[in-house]
């Protein structure tokens, strides 16, 4: 049973640049969820589906996109790469986005780098 | 808004030490409250949770307990483990759709 899983690992972009950080879970969760993790300021909620075809946004959505295709996976978007984006982003899911009776399962992250 | 404020680590502890971490919370509404933990190079994975004041949520030998009186959730663990050195977040929901609120988090090193 892999989980959540999250590629790449590592990445590093030049400011301008797009890219695709890639999320997909195994486990049939209806929930799926983007955080970024910067010092100092614990996680922060990018954006959320609790479904397949509904995404919704959460704190700090700003230069970020996503999409949800599929059940299964939840990819992030940054369309015009920033250095303020640089930062560990982690992908998480839940079965149906009760965050007591159903937790959320986290991907290991993605470190990126904004040069 | 909801906010959760955790004590600066990092925290260093001998092995075997006692461990208490502080988390205090600000929310409407009646939030649940969990603590996650972040091995080195892994995701968050959730520890313990409490639902409701008085509630103790217990795991892996640590403990913590809602006090609504108080707003906090202070983790604890009456012996700590070098394996136990990990990066702690304190958090909060008060809503649907798994929106959790989380503290900045506190960093563990136990030594031998």
């Amino acid at each position: 049973n892999a989980g959540v899983t999250q590629t790449p690992k590592f990445q590093v972009l030049k400011t301008g640049q797009s890219m695709t950080l890639q999320c997909a879970q195994d486990m049939n969760h209806e929930y799926m969820s983007w955080y970024r993790q910067d010092p100092g300021m614990g996680l922060r909620l990018i954006h959320y589906s609790v479904g397949a075809g509904i995404t919704d946004q959460g704190e700090v959505p700003n230069g970020y996109n996503v999409s949800r295709s599929t059940t299964e996976d939840f990819p992030l978007r940054l369309l015009s790469a920033a250095p303020s984006q640089t930062s560990v982003y982690f992908c998480a899911s839940s079965r149906d986005g009760n965050s007591y009776n159903s937790p959320l399962h986290f991907g290991n992250g993605t470190r990126l780098t904004v040069t | 808004g909801d906010s959760v404020t955790q004590m600066e680590g990092p925290v260093t502890l001998s092995e075997e030490a006692f461990l208490t971490i502080n988390c205090t919370y600000t929310a409407t509404g009646y939030p649940s409250l969990f603590w996650y933990v972040q091995y080195p190079g892994e995701g968050l994975q959730l520890l313990l949770k409490a639902t409701k004041a008085d509630d103790k949520g217990s795991n892996k030998g640590f403990e913590a307990t809602y006090r609504k009186e108080t707003t906090s959730f202070h983790l604890e663990k009456g012996s700590v483990q070098v394996s136990d050195s990990a990066v702690y977040f304190c958090a909060l929901d008060t809503g649907t759709a798994s929106k959790l609120t989380f503290g900045t988090g506190t960093r563990l090193q136990v030594t031998l």
